[in-house]
């Protein structure tokens, strides 16, 4: 595809449900990251990954949230036993130079 | 932590008008600083970027003014048009880190 494809677009959930979040990136790029925005903030670095690298976890707000890249492409981020303050927009960026992130659409999760 | 603030929250401009917009960042290990414009439902699009060996960057209506000293810059749109109304967030990032830092955004309305 041109872009990052990120789905679903939309997710809502109950309480105490898991949800997975899915991230296609640009083909080629070796970088992925994930990024939350809740309402009306910027965006929360979440997770990175580098090729084969290990991934930088270090953004991870709890152990409830984890990810993986398989074959070096897709993404899923999962949410286990979801709480309502995980509400937020959760984008997805892919990048082949060092500096430039191209983001996705994002994944708008709503925890009711 | 924040490690990039951004001012103002809220822009309001007429048409035609120079609106600016400024962050401050607190990490001198920071070497890249982007500027993303983001419409709603849309994930942000990187709209310039500057490093710190350089004290301006202009590229089109769009110039980043950059001060290593005072750990400030910012973004002025010239000419500022309706389309240009959205949400502008800041953005720092470190060498190998690349992981972006996010400002809280600043919404955007240039008036026709």
């Amino acid at each position: 595809g041109a872009g990052v494809s990120q789905s679903p677009s939309n997710k809502v959930t109950e309480k105490g449900k898991d949800v997975e979040l899915r991230c296609d990136p640009i083909s080629g790029h070796t970088a992925l990251y994930w990024y939350r925005q809740s309402l009306g903030q910027g965006l929360e670095f979440l997770i990175y990954f580098q090729g084969n690298s290990a991934p930088d976890k270090s953004g991870l707000p709890s152990d409830r949230f984890s990810a993986e890249r398989t074959g070096g492409s897709v993404s899923t981020l999962t949410i286990q036993r979801t709480q309502q303050e995980d509400s937020a927009v959760y984008l997805c960026a892919s990048s082949f130079s060092v500096y430039i992130q191209y983001f996705g659409a994002g994944t708008r999760l709503s925890v009711l | 932590q924040q490690q990039v603030k951004q001012s103002p929250q809220s822009l309001i401009v007429q048409k035609g008008g120079i609106p600016i917009i400024n962050c401050a960042y607190e990490n001198t290990a920071f070497d890249y600083f982007p500027w993303y414009q983001q419409f709603p439902g849309k994930g942000p699009a990187l709209l310039i970027a500057i490093r710190p060996d350089v004290s301006e960057k202009k590229e089109g209506r769009f110039t980043i003014s950059f001060n290593k000293s005072a750990k400030q810059f910012s973004l002025h749109i010239m000419d500022s048009q309706p389309g240009d109304s959205a949400t502008y967030f800041c953005a720092a990032s470190r060498g190998s880190a690349r992981q972006l830092t996010f400002g809280s955004g600043t919404q955007l309305t240039v008036l026709p």
